[in-house]
């Protein structure tokens, strides 16, 4: 049941973009992004909601399938702030806990 | 600084030990939840508290309790420890019960099992 993030690593230079996967077995409600950089905590990026609703605090664009149980995750024009390893976090319904993956690792450099 | 803070930071202690790690939320969050997280296994859900009610459990060991208080603030109780247990445990803290809320993470606590 834990959803299959891809791919496991990636490493960019600065102005490249980046696509990070989210990938389910089950249907899904919600779609949640964490990122976590080294030896701190994760800090929340964005819900994206079943029929289209999407809550973010930040410029990060991300889609979701709900057909195809999958969520996408878009840095566009990376920026050496954005290394760090990326979650994502599912609900199969309103309810209920998070289950996250077990996150890509993108690496940014100058 | 996401507001919700946690104690110790690093926690070293023996097999067989019994640990208390503390939490306290955001003002205002009603909604504790403790995470485990290993090299291997990314963050494991263990268990949620909602206005001092237990609202959601994970792949929580029996050796292993939590309990939220009145003034919201959470603990995680950890006895008989193993070898296994060694990890960084995190709490986060949002405004409701439901899971569609984002969720604020503490620094967490580092506990190696010795």
């Amino acid at each position: 049941q834990q959803p299959v993030q891809s791919p496991q690593a990636v490493i960019l230079r600065e102005g490249e973009d980046a696509v990070i996967n989210c990938s389910s077995s089950k249907a899904l409600y919600s779609v949640h992004w964490y990122r976590q950089k080294h030896g701190e905590a994760p800090v929340f990026l964005m819900i994206l909601l079943k029929g289209g609703e999407q809550k973010g605090h930040e410029k990060i664009s991300a889609s979701f399938n709900e057909k195809k149980q999958q969520s996408s995750l878009y840095l566009t024009a990376s920026q050496l702030s954005y290394s760090g390893t990326y979650f994502c976090g599912t609900l199969g319904g309103s309810q209920g806990n998070l289950i996250f993956g077990k996150g890509t690792k993108l690496s940014v450099k100058p | 600084d996401s507001g919700v803070t946690q104690t110790p930071k690093h926690l070293i202690t023996a097999t067989g030990q019994r640990v208390t790690l503390r939490c306290s939320p955001r003002s205002g969050d009603l909604s504790v939840y403790w995470y485990q997280q290993s090299l291997d296994q990314g963050l494991q859900f263990l268990i949620q508290y909602y206005n001092g009610e237990e609202r959601a459990k994970g792949n929580i060991l029996e050796r292993f309790s939590a309990q939220q208080f009145p003034d919201l603030h959470s603990e995680l109780n950890l006895s008989s420890l193993e070898l296994g247990d060694s990890a960084l445990y995190f709490c986060a803290s949002s405004v409701a019960g439901q899971g569609n809320n984002e969720q604020f993470f503490g620094p967490g606590t580092r506990l190696t099992v010795l």
